[in-house]
C-alpha cells in the first residue's frame, strides 16, 4: 500500500506559532497532495506537489518534497484558531494511479 | 463555490437492515469516488466511477455493498445487510478527471451508526 504515514499524531501550538507535519511514504509517486478535515466534515485539498518540484507555496502554507527520501512537510505559518483541523497527506501512486490516505496528524491551535 | 452534496447527513439503522447512500458531484466531473473513514483513521476508497462505469471496486466488499452512478451523474452506495463493523463515515467525492493532476473534492459525509 502506497498509504502515507503523518507525524507527528497530534500538536498542539499556541496561536501565532508555526506548525509542521512530516508524512512519509514507500514507493513511487507522481505527486502528493495535503487535505484538511474539520471536524465531522469532508476534506478540504489544501496543495498538490508534482514529483518533479521541491516546495510549493499557497498563501500560509508550505509544501516540500524530497522523492530521495520519500517524505513531505506541510508547514502552516502563523496559525490561527480556524487552522485546528485533521491534515491529510496522500501520495497519488504511479503504479495504480490512486490516492492513499494515512490517519492524519490532528492539529489544535490553542487561543 | 459548487459543492459535492450527500443526503443524508447522519443515518442510524440496525444490524441486518439495508442502509442507502446518496451523492450529487459537481456539475462536469466525470470522475466519482465513495470512501468509508472509520474514527481515527484516513478515508479508504471503496468505489471509483469514471462516467457511468466502475474503474475500481477492489476494496468493496461485494457480498454486501453495491454502488451505481447510471446516468454518469449522482451515485447511490448501498448496504444490505449492514453489520455492526460497517459504523463509519461515508464520504463522496469527484474530480474533473481521472488524472493524477485532478484534486478532488469532497462532500460532508454520511455518518453512519450500526445498532
Amino acid at each position: 500500500s502506497q498509504q502515507g504515514e503523518e507525524d507527528p499524531q497530534a500538536l498542539s501550538i499556541q496561536e501565532g506559532e508555526n506548525a509542521t507535519m512530516n508524512c512519509s511514504y514507500k514507493t513511487s509517486i507522481n505527486n502528493l497532495q495535503w487535505y484538511r478535515q474539520n471536524s465531522g466534515r469532508g476534506l478540504v485539498h489544501l496543495i498538490l506537489i508534482r514529483s518533479n518540484e521541491r516546495e510549493k507555496h499557497s498563501g500560509r502554507l508550505r509544501v516540500t518534497l524530497d522523492t530521495s527520501k520519500k517524505s513531505s512537510s506541510l508547514l502552516i505559518t502563523a496559525s490561527r484558531a480556524a487552522d485546528t483541523a485533521s491534515y491529510f497527506c496522500a501520495p497519488f501512486d504511479f503504479g495504480n494511479e490512486k490516492l492513499t490516505f494515512g490517519t492524519g496528524t490532528r492539529l489544535t491551535i490553542i487561543p | 463555490e459548487a459543492e459535492v452534496a450527500q443526503s443524508p447527513r447522519y443515518k442510524i439503522t440496525e444490524k441486518s437492515q439495508a442502509v442507502a447512500f446518496w451523492c450529487d458531484p459537481i456539475s462536469g466531473h466525470a470522475t466519482l469516488y465513495w470512501y468509508r473513514q472509520i474514527l481515527g483513521q484516513g478515508p479508504e476508497l471503496l468505489v471509483q466511477f469514471q462516467d457511468e462505469s466502475v474503474v475500481d471496486d477492489s476494496q468493496l466488499p461485494k457480498d454486501r455493498f453495491s454502488a451505481e452512478r447510471l446516468k454518469g451523474v449522482d451515485s447511490t452506495l448501498k448496504i444490505q445487510p449492514a453489520e455492526l463493523g460497517d459504523s463509519a463515515m461515508y464520504l463522496c467525492a469527484s474530480s474533473v478527471g481521472p488524472g493524477s493532476n485532478q484534486p478532488q473534492h469532497f462532500g460532508d459525509g454520511t455518518r453512519l451508526s450500526i445498532l
